[in-house]
Parts: structure tokens; sequence; C-alpha cells
């Protein structure tokens, strides 16, 4: 089975500042990688995913991650946060050609700051 | 455009007054789910539907029941309503093995 891990459960920072959210994950089998994005009484929407390829993936909204084998992490990275960035972000993994069970960690609040 | 409908948006009710919330999605999907969010436990899954007739539980499916008569439409069923759940309710679906769920907005329920 996969789990998720969000390092932390809320990460304030100041207009213009970089970010960097961070996720790992556990798995025994090769997986896909998600982040998603809940702005405040909204649905999700996807914000990039990692299916296979290039390690790094470019999201919406200037949005970044990595996907690291070696250390199962997928951190997300914006190197310049606006006021509008400020929502919870979810990362999710799920077993690659599985069932799409989407097993998500508990989210991080990205709170941004004038 | 591609959306996952669900409603109502808002309810509350009573201890035991039966109820059901729909979901439809219009991009002719085979895998719907239904997850409920709560505060410090991020998203949980309830049930999912691999197609249509074909269900299974997932992760709390306790007090909730599900059908996918048609595949559009993946119908959540709480016969009789608890306060433990309260919740936000978010549908959910995907093409098969493509890995990418679409949401629904959220059907945020209170139970008294």
């Amino acid at each position: 089975a996969q789990s998720v891990t969000q390092l932390d459960s809320q990460v304030p920072v100041f207009e213009e500042a970089p970010v960097e959210l961070r996720c790992n994950y556990s798995s025994s089998v090769s997986v896909y990688l998600f982040w998603y994005v809940q702005y405040p009484n909204q649905g999700l929407q996807l914000l990039l995913k990692y299916l296979s390829g290039s390690t790094l993936v470019k999201g919406i909204n200037g949005f970044e991650a990595e996907f690291n084998k070696s250390q199962t992490s997928f951190h997300l990275r914006k190197p310049s946060v606006h006021i509008s960035d400020t929502a919870e972000y979810f990362c999710a993994v799920s077993r690659q050609g599985g069932s799409e069970k989407l097993v998500f960690g508990k989210g991080t609040k990205l709170t941004v700051n004038p | 455009e591609a959306q996952v409908t669900q409603n109502p948006r808002y309810l509350i009710t009573v201890t035991g007054k039966k109820l059901t919330v729909t979901c439809s999605q219009n991009m002719n999907h085979e895998y719907m789910s239904w997850y409920r969010q709560d505060p410090g436990l991020g998203l949980r899954q309830i049930y999912y539907s691999m197609n249509v007739e074909v269900t299974d539980k997932g992760d709390v499916p306790e007090g909730y029941k599900v059908s996918r008569k048609e595949k559009r439409n993946f119908p959540l069923i709480l016969e009789s309503p608890s306060p433990n759940q309260t919740s936000l309710y978010f549908c959910a679906s995907s093409i098969q093995g493509a890995g990418e769920l679409f949401f629904g907005e959220g059907s945020r329920l209170t139970v008294l």
C-alpha cells in the first residue's frame, strides 16, 4: 500500500518569497505522484503530476515539483508566491497502472502575507 | 465544459434522516469515487466504482452506500446519518489508467 506524508501542516510566507512544500511517499511499487490545490470554498484542482520521464515537472501558476526516487520525495516549489496562492495543497500518490486509488496527504495550508 | 457536478452543495439535516448526495460527470469516465475531507485528516476514500455495476469499499465506508447504475452517475447514500458524518464530501472521476482525478465542488453536510 502507498502512503503520503506532508511534513508541514502550515506554511506562512511573505509575498514574492520562494516557497517549498514538502511531500514524502512510501510505496513498494512504482507510483504516480500528484499535487492538488484547494482554494477556499472550492474543490480540488490538479496543479501538476508525475507519471514518468523527466523528474522535474512543471504545473500551472508557476509551480514545479521534482520527483526524487532515492529520497521518495516530491516537493512542490515556486520561486515567487502571490497573495492568490493562499490555499491548501495536497500531495497524492497512486500505484502505476493501478485502480486510480489516490492516497492523499493531510494537506499543507499555505498562507501568503503582504 | 467538462465537469463533475454534486448536489446539494450545502445541507443541514438531523440524525437518522436518510439523504442522498448526487454526483454526475460528463466526461464519459469509467472510474468514480467519493471522498470525505475532515480538518487534520486530509481526504479519505469512502467508496469507488471501476465501472457500471462495480463498486467497492474505500478506507471509511461505514454508514454509507453507493450505487452505479449508469456510467455518469454515482450517488452517495446515508441511510441513517449521524453527527460523526458531518464533513465535506467530494465526488471525483477519472479515465481508467490515467491516474488523474477530476473533482466536484464539494458538498458540505452537517448532521445535528
